[in-house]
């Protein structure tokens, strides 16, 4: 699968805890976008990056989070002190120059207890 | 405010029968609008795009500014077009609102 791959694919974690996801956005994408998804909702926005700049954040990303794309290439969104509001389906996408269309990785689903 | 609403949570059709998902969006600017589907257990993907003006898997969607909608449509559901369905706006600046989802349920 030459898709956007995200890891792990499901986490477990107590509140309180760090928790780190991974994503290899597909090779050629210099976009990479970060969405939560809440049980009946779409996908909202977190955060974009074109290459390994972070040129937007949305207001829901709360000093807890942090993401970064250190090489342009893959990218990872570190969750602090987690809480159980912090419960979702994280969901990575990537789209290549000039592209609107996004395409998505399976996501993340963390699970704070 | 930039919103997009999907005021089905649920469509249940029987195979054969037509199909239509509403969509409707809030946007001072130019909008570009999207259909994305979910099949049970695969990731999010595009299905269609309102600028491409093209029918994918049957399905097409046109683009009602007046009545700031962008309705898919379908004449005769499958039961493989089962899957969550969800209605997004780009808005520039490289976000993307989704609406909340339709869950289309086609029945033998």
């Amino acid at each position: 699968d030459t898709g956007v791959s995200q890891n792990p694919r499901h986490k477990i974690t107590k509140r309180g805890q760090n928790v780190t996801f991974r994503c290899d956005p597909i090779s050629e994408h210099n976009r990479l976008y970060w969405y939560r998804q809440t049980l009946g909702q779409g996908p909202e926005f977190l955060t974009y990056f074109q290459n390994e700049a972070q040129l937007e954040k949305s207001r829901l990303l709360s000093d807890r989070f942090s993401a970064e794309r250190p090489k342009g290439s893959f990218s990872t969104l570190e969750i602090q002190r987690t809480e159980q509001g912090d419960s979702a389906m994280y969901l990575c996408a990537s789209s290549s120059p000039g592209e609107v269309e996004a395409f998505f990785g399976q996501g993340t689903r963390l699970t704070v207890v | 405010a930039q919103r997009v609403t999907q005021p089905e949570k649920l469509l249940s059709v029987f195979k054969g029968a037509p199909v239509e998902l509403k969509c409707n969006y809030s946007y001072s600017g130019s909008p570009e609008l999207f259909w994305y589907v979910q099949y049970s257990r695969q990731r999010l993907q595009l299905l269609l795009r309102h600028i491409s003006r093209e029918s994918i898997k049957g399905f097409t969607a046109d683009l009602n500014k007046g009545e700031t909608s962008f309705h898919l449509k379908k004449p005769f559901a499958q039961e493989e077009d089962s899957a969550m369905y969800y209605c997004a706006l780009y808005t520039g600046g490289f976000k993307t609102i989704f609406g909340a989802g339709t869950r289309l349920f086609v029945k033998a």
